[in-house]
């Protein structure tokens, strides 16, 4: 149990063009999911706290105009990365907190790594 | 300073040895603590949470220390399986969030 899956894996854009990512948990209710962001040989970066059918919480430094999420039902919460621009090239990773569960514990789906060129 | 901090190693360890990985945090509001591991190119994995008491899995064991504000694991016998960035994380309740440490890197060689 308490899978979370994200769509796409992998995915190469041009620069300029904008990028969504999915993030989806298959078998619990999540009201709230999690996006993080890791450049290489880094630690993972808390980018923004996706509420459902509310509006983000972004992290200090997060442009929110760039990074649109969406949170319309309790399994899936989307990142749209507007106007790539090479420095977005990074791993981003979503995660699930069970609604059901009194636990911290967070969920993370296998995550997505965008290269844009 | 950072919220949670590691030695970013890494450690380079044969077979069958011990290890141990020490973590510091600076918000006395923590919470909750864990180990994560997370290999190459992989989404963090949840290797076992930790309690003042202490507490044992198999192989590893994990402590913490509020007063210090200190967080350890140590891994016996080690696999070469086990070769893995293992990552310190802090749940802050105020904020509803957790916080990665930057890792740190275990190579098990044989």
């Amino acid at each position: 149990g308490a899978v979370v899956s994200q769509h796409p894996s992998w995915v190469i854009c041009k620069s300029g063009t904008s990028v969504k990512i999915e993030c989806r948990s298959l078998d619990f209710q999540a009201t709230t999911m999690f996006w993080y962001r890791q450049f290489p040989k880094q630690s993972l970066m808390l980018m923004a706290t996706s509420n459902e059918g509310s509006k983000a919480t972004y992290e200090q430094g997060v442009e929110k105009d760039k990074f649109l999420i969406n949170h319309a039902s309790l399994t899936l919460s989307t990142l749209t990365v507007t106007s790539a621009h090479p420095e977005d090239s990074s791993f981003y990773i979503c995660s699930a907190a069970d609604s059901g569960s009194f636990s911290y514990e967070q969920y993370f789906g296998p995550g997505t790594r965008l290269t844009v060129t | 300073r950072k919220e949670v901090e590691q030695d970013p190693g890494p450690f380079n360890v044969p077979e069958g040895a011990t290890v141990a990985f020490n973590c510091t945090y600076s918000n006395s509001a923590s919470q909750s603590f864990f180990w994560y591991r997370q290999d190459c190119r992989k989404e963090p994995k949840l290797l076992m949470s930790v309690y003042s008491s202490g507490n044992e899995d198999g192989r590893f064991t994990a402590q913490l220390n509020r007063a210090s504000q200190y967080i350890s694991l140590l891994i016996r016998d080690s696999k070469l399986s086990d070769s893995a960035t293992y990552l310190c994380v802090v749940f802050l309740q105020s904020g509803n969030k957790l916080v990665f440490g930057a890792g740190t890197i275990l190579r098990v060689k044989s």
